[in-house]
């Protein structure tokens, strides 16, 4: 069974430009989450979803940032514009179900670097 | 507020000795615990976890401990090995349908 699958793997871009990164979750699973990684923490969540619907949103930085699961499968996260500190790991995992948020599989990550 | 912390940063082990990594919660309600393993470059990786009515839960070489009277939860590898290095997180979750909370990290690093 392929895992949760996220591209870029690395990205490198200058403050106040725009970054996306882009998530497949496992086949079947109708959760999907983006979670901000910071260098020796553990991870952040930012936003859950269940389905295409955003069920907790309440730690993502609506200013600058933005997410989107329009079918309910593939999942977007965008940065704009990105700053100094929003460099870290971007993870997304999924589960199978909502009331199972104890089974999350996280994918490899994106690592931003902002320059 | 609430948080799940690590008691060590750094734990070094000799190959074949036996490691324990120790976590501190502070949500006395949280249902379930979880350990994470996350080697460099990849996302953390699911090890075992425990609810939180039971206090001891045996996998392949690992076995976790929950101790619900001064809130601690440990991580238990024998026969540590190479492939053992990575950092490990603990995490709590109120309940199944709750939101993750995840400790500091210890990185493990196994000396051959």
């Amino acid at each position: 069974e392929a895992g949760v699958v996220q591209s870029p793997r690395y990205k490198i871009i200058e403050k106040k430009q725009p970054v996306a990164f882009w998530c497949n979750p496992i086949s079947g699973h109708n959760t999907l989450y983006w979670y901000l990684q910071n260098l020796g923490q553990g991870p952040e969540l930012l936003i859950r979803y269940e389905n295409e619907e955003a069920v907790d949103d309440s730690q993502l930085p609506k200013d600058r940032f933005s997410a989107e699961r329009l079918k309910g499968v593939d999942s977007t996260l965008k940065i704009q514009p990105a700053e100094l500190g929003d460099s870290a790991v971007y993870l997304c995992a999924s589960s199978p179900d909502p009331d199972r948020n104890n089974e999350q599989f996280f994918g490899p990550g994106t690592r931003l670097t902002v320059l | 507020g609430e948080s799940v912390g690590l008691h060590l940063p750094t734990l070094s082990v000799q190959e074949g000795d036996n490691s324990i990594i120790n976590c501190a919660y502070s949500n006395s309600a949280s249902d379930y615990f979880i350990w994470y393993k996350q080697e460099s470059g990849k996302g953390p990786q699911f090890i075992i976890d425990i609810r939180s009515n039971m206090d001891k839960r045996q996998g392949q070489r690992v076995t976790v401990l929950l101790n619900k009277t001064v809130k601690h939860l440990s991580l238990q590898i024998a026969a540590t090995q190479p492939g053992d290095s990575a950092v490990y997180f603990c995490a709590e979750i109120f309940n199944q349908g709750g939101k993750l909370i995840f400790g500091q990290g210890t990185e493990l690093s196994v000396k051959p």
